[in-house]
């Protein structure tokens, strides 16, 4: 069963860098995420495509402070240089055939 | 500038109905699958439906099944989410959000724009 775990909170001071992960379930390491920001009291917002190779693509206008790879069944989101508005809840997203779900998110607090 | 804009939404009671509704503009909309999803207050995100670019694939939550129907009108640029005997556990806000695919067959991918929500509260 596809599923896509994330742990629930993470943090980091700011300037620094931080991985977020999003890991799929066991014989779903071939299968792409997209990682998606929500803000406080907004609507998501669409930051990337993380492929099982590593190759990342971006949304329009997301900064090259964000990236993304992959290692084995896990999907990584990278934020460099961390700035104040980067706190905000972070989930991956996966799909197959008649399947959408998303990984229950994590809380980044920029210290 | 892609931009989804929901509607509809307020205060309904346990079992009553009510419909949603999301108008698309800034790209081509007959050329993409369209999803509801939603998120309860202090909740994360959870699918609840989705429906291809001509309306033939629809798919739904197990939560909503039998009770949601999706649709949209290509001629409006519009999606729509009739919603039947609802729950206090249905409470939450309601998003569109567009996928970069087509939706033939279920076949749906990641969602690269979303709308900014409207609110479905149920209550007696």
């Amino acid at each position: 069963q596809l599923v896509v775990t994330q742990p629930p909170s993470a943090s980091a001071s700011l300037g620094a860098s931080v991985n977020l992960t999003c890991t799929l379930s066991s014989g779903h390491s071939s299968y792409a995420i997209a990682w998606h920001q929500q803000q406080p009291e907004k609507g998501p917002r669409y930051l990337m495509k993380v492929k099982s190779d590593g190759s990342h693509s971006k949304g329009d206008g997301i900064p090259d402070r964000f990236s993304g790879s992959s290692s084995g069944a896990e999907r990584y989101l990278t934020i460099s240089s961390l700035q104040s508005e980067d706190e905000a809840d972070y989930y991956c997203q996966t799909w197959g055939t008649g399947v959408l779900l998303f990984g229950g998110g994590t809380r980044l607090t920029v210290l | 500038e892609v931009l989804l804009v929901e509607s509809g939404g307020g205060l309904v009671q346990p079992g009553r109905s009510l419909r949603l509704s999301c108008a698309a503009s800034g790209f081509t909309f007959d050329d993409y699958a369209i999803h509801w999803v939603r998120q309860a207050p202090g909740k994360g995100l959870e699918w609840v439906s989705g429906i291809s670019r001509n309306g033939n694939s629809r798919a739904y939550a197990d939560s909503v099944k039998g009770r949601f129907t999706i649709s949209r009108d290509n001629a409006k640029n519009s999606l729509y989410l009739q919603m039947n005997s609802l729950r206090v556990e249905d409470a939450a806000l309601y998003y569109c959000a567009k996928d970069i695919g087509a939706g033939y067959s279920g076949g749906w991918s990641l969602f690269d724009s979303w709308g900014q929500g409207t609110l479905v509260t149920v209550s007696s």
